[in-house]
């Protein structure tokens, strides 16, 4: 298994252009998210998914989109891009199973995209 | 607002010494508490993980301790060595809310010999 892949690795961007940040799992895991980490400020939770079809915002949705069209597929959508946006984004995948009512498991993480706005 | 709070923000230690992290959160419905390790360049990845029915749980160097009254959390990493250099992420769930983790801030460890 490949576990979860990100692409591209880095990229830079003008203020306003847009791009799609690729996110996919072979692991089957129907829980998916999408992180920003930012020097000093650990990892902010932009949108998850709780399977196709199904989307939600976390902490920091303004200026990005997704969708889930697929188990494995999860990408991440930037639309006039800001400075603001300059972080590293991270896609994450669990198997989120709760017994009981109460959270299991693990969150296995890609290795992350640089992104540059200028 | 900062569900889980983080320190201390940097920690360096001598190889062989203690290295201890805190964490302190305030929402009692919280109901795991993992602890995330990251080398630069690279994701997050699970090193341990605990629930509140516990008071400690100990794998190989690494212990959480847990003290549910206080609402506080620690990790321990015993007789630090150089490979343990890394940043370290505290972090909180409750079963309600479908897997959602909240993180602290990070806390930079650096071994040296």
């Amino acid at each position: 298994n490949a576990g979860v892949t990100q692409t591209p690795k880095f990229r830079i961007l003008k203020i306003g252009q847009s791009m799609t940040l690729q996110c996919t799992q072979d692991m089957n895991h129907n829980y998916m998210y999408w992180y920003r980490q930012d020097p000093g400020m650990g990892l902010k939770l932009i949108y998850y998914s709780v399977g196709a079809g199904i989307t939600d915002k976390g902490e920091v949705p303004n200026g990005y989109n997704v969708s889930r069209s697929t188990t494995e597929d999860f990408p991440l959508r930037l639309e006039l891009a800001a400075p603001s946006q300059t972080s590293v984004y991270f896609c994450a995948s669990s198997p989120t199973r709760t017994s009981g009512g109460r959270s299991t498991d693990t969150q296995y993480f890609g290795p992350g995209t640089r992104l540059t706005v200028l | 607002q900062q569900q889980v709070k983080q320190s201390p923000q940097s920690l360096i230690v001598q190889k062989g010494g203690i290295s201890i992290i805190n964490c302190a959160y305030e929402n009692t419905a919280f109901d795991y508490f993992p602890w995330y390790q990251q080398f630069p360049g690279k994701g997050p990845a699970l090193l341990i993980a605990i629930r509140p029915d516990v008071s400690e749980k100990k794998e190989g160097r690494f212990t959480i301790s847990f003290n549910k009254s206080a609402k506080q959390f620690s990790l321990h990493i015993m007789d630090s060595q150089p490979g343990d250099s890394a940043t370290y992420f505290c972090a909180a769930a409750r079963g309600s809310t479908l897997g959602r983790l909240y993180f602290g801030r990070g806390t930079q460890l650096t071994v040296w010999p």
